[in-house]
C-alpha cells in the first residue's frame, strides 16, 4: 500500500531534549516536505527537499533540520525543542513536485514542556 | 501578505443545505496550480483537487463543484446538499512554478472549518 508513516504520531517531552521525527515513503517520490499546523494558522512549510542530498527552507525553518541522505526518508530533527515548537506536524510527498497532488502522512502532535 | 487566503475561518450549516467555501490567491507567476485537501475529525489530509492557470473550466465531482476564476483569483469550492460527513477542515493551496526552474512552492491557507449539523 502506497504511503507515508510518520513516526512518532504522538510525543511530549521537554525543553532541549533533541528529538527526531521519522518520515518514509514507499512510492518513490523525489519531493518530501515537512509542516507544521496550528490553530490559526494552517499548515506552514518547514523544509522541503527536491531529492537525495538537496533540501530547502519553507516558511518557517527555525528551530529544525532536516536530512535527505536516501530517498524514501526526511527525517526532521528538533536539537533543542521548545515550547514555540508544540504543534501537529506533518510529512507530505509527491512524485516530482509541488505541483502535483501531496499525499501526506497521518501527523505526529508534538507537546514539548 | 498572506498568498492564499480562507477569510472563513468557520461555517456551520444544517444538512442538505449548499456552502461554498471561498479562497482567494495572490500570485505574479503566470503558471500556478491551485488545490483544495481535506482533513475530517481524524486528522488525515485528503486530496481533493488540482487545477492549473490555463484551466479555468469549473469543475464538478459528485456534490462537489469548484470555480476557478483568474479575474478575481479565486477558487472557490462548492458542496452541495452537505452531509453531516463533510464536516472537516478544508485547506486551499497555491503552488507556484517559477520561471526557468522546477522548483516551487507549497501554500496553504488557514483553513475553513466546516461544520454540518444534522
Amino acid at each position: 500500500e502506497a504511503q507515508v508513516t510518520q513516526n512518532p504520531r504522538y510525543l511530549i517531552t521537554v525543553t532541549g531534549k533533541k528529538l527526531t521525527v521519522t518520515c518514509s515513503q514507499n512510492m518513490n517520490h523525489e519531493y518530501m516536505s515537512w509542516y507544521r499546523q496550528d490553530p490559526g494558522l494552517g499548515l506552514r512549510q518547514i523544509y522541503y527537499s527536491m531529492n537525495v542530498e538537496v533540501t530547502d527552507k519553507g516558511d518557517v525553518p527555525e528551530g529544525y533540520k532536516v536530512s535527505r541522505k536516501e530517498k524514501r526518508n526526511f527525517p526532521l530533527i528538533l536539537e533543542s525543542p521548545s515550547p514555540n515548537q508544540t504543534s501537529l506536524y506533518f510529512c507530505a510527498s509527491s512524485l516530482r513536485g509541488f505541483n502535483q497532488p501531496q499525499h501526506f502522512g497521518d501527523g505526529t502532535r508534538l507537546s514539548i514542556l | 501578505a498572506q498568498k492564499v487566503t480562507q477569510a472563513q475561518t468557520e461555517i456551520s450549516v444544517v444538512e442538505k443545505e449548499d456552502v461554498t467555501l471561498d479562497c482567494v490567491y495572490e500570485t505574479r507567476d503566470t503558471t500556478y496550480y491551485l488545490f483544495w485537501y481535506k482533513q475530517p475529525p481524524s486528522g488525515e489530509l485528503v486530496f481533493l483537487i488540482r487545477r492549473n492557470s490555463f484551466d479555468e473550466q469549473n469543475e464538478i465531482s459528485g456534490r462537489y463543484s469548484w470555480n476557478f476564476q483568474k479575474s478575481t483569483s479565486s477558487f472557490n469550492f462548492t458542496i452541495t446538499a452537505s452531509q453531516v460527513v463533510d464536516s472537516a477542515v478544508y485547506f486551499c493551496a497555491l503552488s507556484e512554478e517559477r520561471r526557468g526552474s522546477t522548483l516551487g512552492r507549497l501554500y496553504f491557507g488557514r483553513g475553513t472549518q466546516l461544520t454540518v449539523w444534522p
